[in-house]
C-alpha cells in the first residue's frame, strides 16, 4: 500500500492558462474523490468516480473544470482558462467501495497558484 | 443539508495538557461521524469514526463520542504530545452522499514542549 499520490505538488500558472493535475489512488480502491481546500477552510467536494464512471459533480465545478479516470485507475483534473479564484489546494482521495467509502485516504494535494 | 461546525483555532497547549475540540452537527437522520487529522506537509488521515449514536471512536489516545442528544462529536485527548500538533477536521456525509464528505473548517492545534 503506497498511498495516494498527486502530481505536481505545486503549480504556479498565469491567469488564462490551462493546468492538469494527476492523482494515483491506492490500487484496490475503486472510489476516487476530488476536493478543493482554500486557506482556513475544510475540503469541499468537487467530483467523484466509481471505477471509470464520474457519478457526480458539485456545482462548484464550473464548465472550465473537467475530470477523467480512464480505465478506473489514475485520475486527472484539468482547469481551463484559469482564474485567480482557482488558487487553492486540490486534494484527491480514494476509498474502497462499497462498504468503506467514507474511510477516505487523501493524497498530499496539489497547491495551485494563479497569478 | 448536513453540516458541521467546529471550534476555531488555533488552540495552543503545553505538552501533557488535556485537549478538547468541539464539533456539533446538523444532519438528516443519524449519519456516521468522523475526525480527520492533517499533519504539517501531509495529506488528511482518518483519525477515528463513530457509526451510530452513543458509539465512541478512539485511536492514538484520541476519543470522540457520538451524542445525538446534543448533536455533538467532540474530540478529546487526555495528554497531548508535541507530535499531536496538526489541523483537526470534523466531518460527516453530505445528504444522499455516496461517500461525499462535508468537512468543518478545521481547528489548528499547537502543542509546545
Amino acid at each position: 500500500d503506497t498511498g495516494v499520490s498527486q502530481d505536481p505538488r505545486h503549480k504556479i500558472t498565469k491567469r488564462g492558462q490551462n493546468v492538469t493535475f494527476r492523482c494515483d489512488p491506492i490500487s484496490e480502491h475503486n472510489r476516487l474523490y476530488w476536493y478543493r481546500q482554500t486557506l482556513g477552510q475544510g475540503p469541499e467536494f468537487l467530483t467523484y468516480f466509481q471505477n471509470e464512471a464520474q457519478l457526480e459533480k458539485s456545482r462548484l465545478l464550473s464548465d472550465r473544470f473537467s475530470a477523467e479516470r480512464p480505465k478506473g485507475s489514475f485520475s486527472t483534473l484539468e482547469i481551463q482558462r484559469t482564474e485567480q479564484g482557482d488558487s487553492a489546494m486540490y486534494l484527491c482521495a480514494s476509498a474502497r467501495d462499497p462498504e468503506r467509502f467514507y474511510e477516505q485516504y487523501f493524497g498530499p494535494g496539489t497547491r495551485l497558484t494563479v497569478t | 443539508g448536513n453540516s458541521v461546525t467546529q471550534m476555531e483555532g488555533p488552540v495552543t497547549l503545553s505538552e501533557e495538557a488535556f485537549l478538547t475540540i468541539n464539533c456539533t452537527y446538523t444532519a438528516t437522520g443519524y449519519p456516521s461521524l468522523f475526525w480527520y487529522v492533517q499533519y504539517p506537509g501531509e495529506g488528511l488521515q482518518l483519525l477515528l469514526k463513530a457509526t451510530k449514536a452513543d458509539d465512541k471512536g478512539s485511536n492514538k489516545g484520541f476519543e470522540a463520542t457520538y451524542r445525538k442528544e446534543t448533536t455533538s462529536f467532540h474530540l478529546e485527548k487526555g495528554s497531548v504530545q508535541v507530535s499531536d500538533s496538526a489541523v483537526y477536521f470534523c466531518a460527516l456525509p453530505l445528504t444522499d452522499s455516496w461517500g461525499k464528505l462535508q468537512f468543518g473548517a478545521g481547528t489548528q492545534v499547537v502543542v509546545t514542549p
